[in-house]
This record gives C-alpha cells, sequence and structure tokens, in this order.
C-alpha cells in the first residue's frame, strides 16, 4: 500500500539553527501538506502546496517556514532560525484530486 | 473561523463495551467531517469519513453520522477489542476549495482486556 513516508522520525537541533524535514508523498498524489502538534495540544494546519506553489496558510506559517518541491518526488520543510517554540511533532500528508489526505509517521522535532 | 470540539480522554473501557467518542464542530457552510485515528508509534489515519448531511461514515464496526441541526458528527462502536487502543482526532474540511483539516484535540482511548 503506497505511504507518505517522512525523515528524520526525531531531529534535535539548537535553537537559531536552520532545520529542514523532508516528506516523500504519495507518488500520483497532487496535494501535500504540513501540519504540527505541539505537545499536548491539537494538530495544527501550516500550510498546503499545489501546482509547485503555496495555496493555504495558517498565521503560524510566518517568514521562517518555507516549503519545497525540489524535485518530482520530494516535499520539503524548511525552518530558517529555529525557536524553542518550535518544538513539535511535524506531520506531512498528501492528497489527490477530492480525496481525504494520507499522513507520514511525522518527524519530532526537539529544539534545545 | 472553524473549529472541532471533542470529548476529552482519556477514555477507559473493558473489551466488548460500547464506545462512543463526541465530537462538534463549528464551520460556516457545508464541511466534510472526518475521523483520524493514531495508533502508538504511527502516524495519523483516516478512520471514517462523511461529506454531506445524515451521511453516515464507517470502517472497521466504527460509525459516525454527520448531524447538521446539531453540528455533531460522534464517533461510536458497538464492541470494542483490545487493539483498537489508539488516539482518535474529528477534523473538519470546510470545503469550496480548501482542503485544510482543523482536528480536534484527540481522545486516548485504552482498552483493558
Amino acid at each position: 500500500e503506497p505511504e507518505v513516508t517522512q525523515t528524520p522520525s526525531h531531529q534535535v537541533t539548537q535553537m537559531g539553527q536552520e532545520v529542514i524535514l523532508r516528506c516523500v508523498p504519495i507518488s500520483n498524489h497532487l496535494y501535500f501538506y504540513w501540519y504540527r502538534q505541539i505537545l499536548g495540544q491539537k494538530v495544527e494546519f501550516l500550510v498546503s502546496f499545489y501546482n509547485n506553489e503555496i495555496s493555504e496558510k495558517s498565521e503560524i506559517f510566518d517568514d521562517q517556514f518555507s516549503v519545497e518541491r525540489p524535485d518530482g518526488s520530494n516535499f520539503t520543510l524548511k525552518i530558517r532560525s529555529t525557536k524553542l517554540e518550535d518544538s513539535a511533532m511535524y506531520f506531512c500528508a498528501s492528497s489527490g484530486e477530492a480525496t481525504e489526505a494520507f499522513f507520514g509517521q511525522g518527524t519530532r522535532l526537539t529544539v534545545v | 473561523g472553524n473549529s472541532v470540539t471533542q470529548m476529552e480522554g482519556p477514555v477507559t473501557l473493558s473489551e466488548e463495551a460500547f464506545l462512543t467518542i463526541n465530537c462538534t464542530y463549528t464551520a460556516t457552510g457545508y464541511p466534510s467531517l472526518f475521523w483520524y485515528v493514531q495508533y502508538p508509534g504511527e502516524g495519523l489515519q483516516l478512520l471514517l469519513k462523511a461529506t454531506k448531511a445524515d451521511d453516515k461514515g464507517s470502517n472497521k464496526g466504527f460509525e459516525a453520522t454527520y448531524r447538521k441541526e446539531t453540528t455533531s458528527f460522534h464517533l461510536e462502536k458497538g464492541s470494542v477489542q483490545v487493539s483498537d487502543s489508539a488516539v482518535y482526532f474529528c477534523a473538519l474540511t470546510p470545503g469550496a476549495g480548501s482542503y485544510q483539516l482543523t482536528f480536534g484535540k484527540g481522545t486516548k482511548l485504552s482498552v483493558i482486556p
């Protein structure tokens, strides 16, 4: 069964450092998403990406965040200068045309 | 804005007990409603969905009915198993071209033999 894969499963980074979270969406999907879940809180939408551009983004997704689809298979989330409050589980998801979103297993980001 | 409220956990049930997890929503327009499940150590998986009022989503013995009049989408299962132990998330997408999911806080279910 096709699945969304995320790497790494756990990333520890120092405050102020740049971090890139990687995702391989399901191959024939067209829509790509990032969500995050701070420990004990709700899963929150960050951004959606379609046709090589951002289609929606939340207030959380400020100038510190960027997304990219550098080739035909990867979808990345970059945080330029990490803060302690960026510590969370980050989920990548993808969907086809008018289908539900399929999620990856998540990357746990710890900023120290 | 859109929001989803679901019952706080954790919920602990004995095997074969009846399960209800309440979920209510606030949204304009005609949202689609979802239940996602997260088993320990895994990602979010779609459990069931309903895209219009009075639709019933069902999967693996779980059911939920889209009730527009009460803005609810309660999850039910007649007889839970130990393998159903997981965190359950109610969610919506607002429609009108937006696929952004808004989630509830999640309800942790533990089923004991």
